[in-house]
This record gives structure tokens, sequence and C-alpha cells, in this order.
């Protein structure tokens, strides 16, 4: 069954450095998203993007946030500037077209900020 | 906007014996209901979904859960549960109507299966 894949599984950064969270969505879907999970806490929704733009986003989804599918496989989730509130676990998800199927989701990049 | 209160962040139960994950959600509009499972150090997975038609919905692993409108809630359940069911449980919504589609979730439910 096809899946949702994520790079890397594990993402140890200083803070205030760049960091780039990879996934590769399912291939034949066309909505993709990211949510994250701080410890302890619920899953948010963080972006979602459709037709190569941003469809949705959250409150938590400011400035240092972008996102971007740069190929035809690969979605990515940039942070500019990381601080200490970004250690989280993120999650991409993607859905076909069709509106009533269900999001598929990676099994996540924990992000630890030093 | 939405919101989704699962009421028992942690559900110990022992083996063969049946449990039900509480789920309520509160939302302006229709939405889609959602029961998704987290495997330790693995993403989430869709138990089962409840889009329109019958109330009852069967999920994959045994699990059902019953959409009841009136009491805005969508339980889960299983009548015999095996230990290999010990995850984190999550109940979602999204709404029906716009693209996006994106997923308001609970707080989440630890079940722990004892042998």
């Amino acid at each position: 069954e096809p899946e949702v894949t994520q790079t890397p599984s594990h993402q140890v950064t200083q803070m205030g450095q760049e960091v780039i969270l990879r996934c590769v969505p399912i291939s034949n879907h066309l909505y993709f998203y990211w949510y994250r999970q701080i410890l302890g806490q619920k899953v948010e929704f963080l972006v979602s993007f459709y037709n190569n733009e941003i469809s949705e986003k959250s409150e938590i989804f400011d400035d240092q946030f972008s996102v971007e599918r740069p190929d035809g496989s690969n979605f990515t989730l940039k942070i500019r500037s990381t601080k200490l509130e970004d250690s989280a676990m993120y999650f991409c998800a993607s859905r076909m077209g069709l509106s009533n199927q269900p999001q598929h989701f990676g099994d996540g990049t924990r992000l630890s900020i030093l | 906007a939405q919101s989704v209160t699962q009421l028992d962040s942690q559900v110990p139960v022992f083996e063969e014996a049946p449990v039900e994950l509480r789920c309520n959600y509160s939302s302006s509009v229709s939405v889609y209901l959602f029961w998704y499972v987290q495997y330790p150090n693995q993403g989430l997975q869709l138990l089962l979904k409840y889009l329109s038609g019958s109330t009852l919905v069967k999920g994959i692993n045994g699990f059902e859960a019953e959409f009841n409108k009136s009491q805005t809630s969508f339980h889960l359940r299983k009548p015999s549960v095996h230990i290999s069911d010990t995850a984190e449980y999550f109940c979602a919504v999204s709404p029906i109507s716009g693209s996006a589609r994106q997923l308001t979730f609970g707080s989440g439910t630890q079940l722990t299966v004892l042998p």
C-alpha cells in the first residue's frame, strides 16, 4: 500500500538555525498538509497546500514558516529561524482530490531545538 | 471553528475485555468524523471514518464507532481488546465544506491493554 514518507526521522538543530523537513506524499494525491504535535499536547494543523499554493493556514504558521513543492514528488516545510518552542513532532499528510477521502499520515519528524 | 474533546486521557483495560473511548465534538458547520491510532514511534493510521449514512461505522482491527448527532458524539468501541491494541487513539473532525478539509484533533486517549 502506498504511504507518505518523511525524512529525517529525527532532526536536532541549534536555535536560530534554518531547518527543512521533507515529505514525499502519495503519488496521486492532490492535497498536502503539515501538522505538529508538541510533547504532551494535541496534534495541531499548520498548513494545507493545493495546486501549488497554500489553501489554509493556522495562526501557528507565521512568517517563520514556509512550504514548497519543489518538484513533482517532494513537499517541504521550512522553519527559517528556529526557536526552542518549535521542538515538536511534525507530521506530513496527503489526501486525494475527492472531498470525502481521508488524510494519510507519515511517521513524522521529531524536531529538537537546542 | 471546530473543537474535539476526548474525555479520558488514559484507559487501562484487561485483555479480552470490552472498551469504549469517548469523543465529543463541537462545530458550527457539518463535519466528517475520524478515529486515528498512533502506535509508538509511528505516524497516525486511520481506524475508521464517518461521512454520512449509517451511524454505526466499522473500521480496521475490529473497532467500530457510533455517530450520535444529537449528543455530538463519536465514541469508539471494541468488544474484546488485545495486547496489540495498546496505542494512543485520536478523534478528529474536518469540515465538509471548503477545499482544505484540515483536521481538528482531540487530545488523545492512551489505551493500555493489560495481560
